[in-house]
């Protein structure tokens, strides 16, 4: 069974400051990771994911996070914050390489952004 | 093109209510999900659909629970007997799989639920 905790319920920053979101996960199997965020009153994007190969990976709008599996995380980060980028955002983890119905989300951070 | 659509947006029913939510999936898309997000919570699986059959219901909190999706397509989420505690966002998304992860999930924006 997979699952994943995001440290940090909410994350306040600067604009123009690193954004760092936290997310730990637990897998018995080799996981797939993803981050998705949801703006206001919108669905869920997915922003990047982990599958195979290189542990770096880059999404979109300037984000990245890079899969440890020492340490067992897939952090965001992005190195300049920008107003827009004020949303929640979600860690999930999968183990199936079929299919999509074992993959379960974190619980969120919510992050502010202040001019 | 059209993303998924999740009808209504707001719906509003009294305890011991019966509720029906509707999912319009992207066209094409052959695998259907559903989730429940509750007040600080992320999404949380309820069942899975590849096609007409039901793959993985197994996040189905209760049999007062049930889904269905007769043609492949367009999914009815369904809520007997409603409670306090069934309150939250249900969402819908789609992908084309299953061929593994490259089949990103599409949610829609979500049904919010209040059983008063």
């Amino acid at each position: 069974a997979q699952s994943v905790t995001q440290l940090g319920s909410h994350v306040s920053v600067s604009e123009g400051a690193l954004v760092l979101l936290r997310c730990n996960y637990s897998s018995s199997v080799p996981p797939y990771l993803f981050w998705y965020v949801q703006y206001p009153n919108q669905g869920l994007q997915l922003l990047l994911k982990y599958t195979t190969g290189a542990t770096l990976v880059k999404g979109i709008n300037g984000f990245e996070a890079e899969f440890k599996k020492s340490e067992t995380s897939f952090h965001l980060t992005k190195p300049s914050a920008h107003m827009s980028d004020a949303a929640e955002y979600f860690c999930a983890v999968s183990g199936s390489t079929y299919n999509n119905n074992d993959m379960r989300f974190g619980a969120g951070t919510r992050l502010t952004v202040k001019p | 093109g059209a993303g998924v659509s999740q009808t209504p947006s707001n719906k509003v029913t009294e305890k011991g209510k019966y509720v029906e939510l509707r999912c319009d999936p992207i066209s094409g898309h052959t695998a259907l999900y559903w989730y429940r997000q509750s007040l600080g919570q992320g999404p949380e699986f309820l069942i899975y659909f590849q096609g007409t059959g039901a793959a993985d219901d197994s996040g189905l909190p209760n049999d007062r629970f049930f889904a269905v999706r007769p043609e492949g397509s367009v999914s009815t989420l369904k809520i007997q007997r409603t409670e306090r505690g069934d309150s939250a966002v249900y969402l819908c998304a789609s992908s084309s799989g299953p061929n593994g992860h490259n089949s990103p999930l599409h949610f829609g924006n979500g049904t919010r639920l209040t059983v008063t």
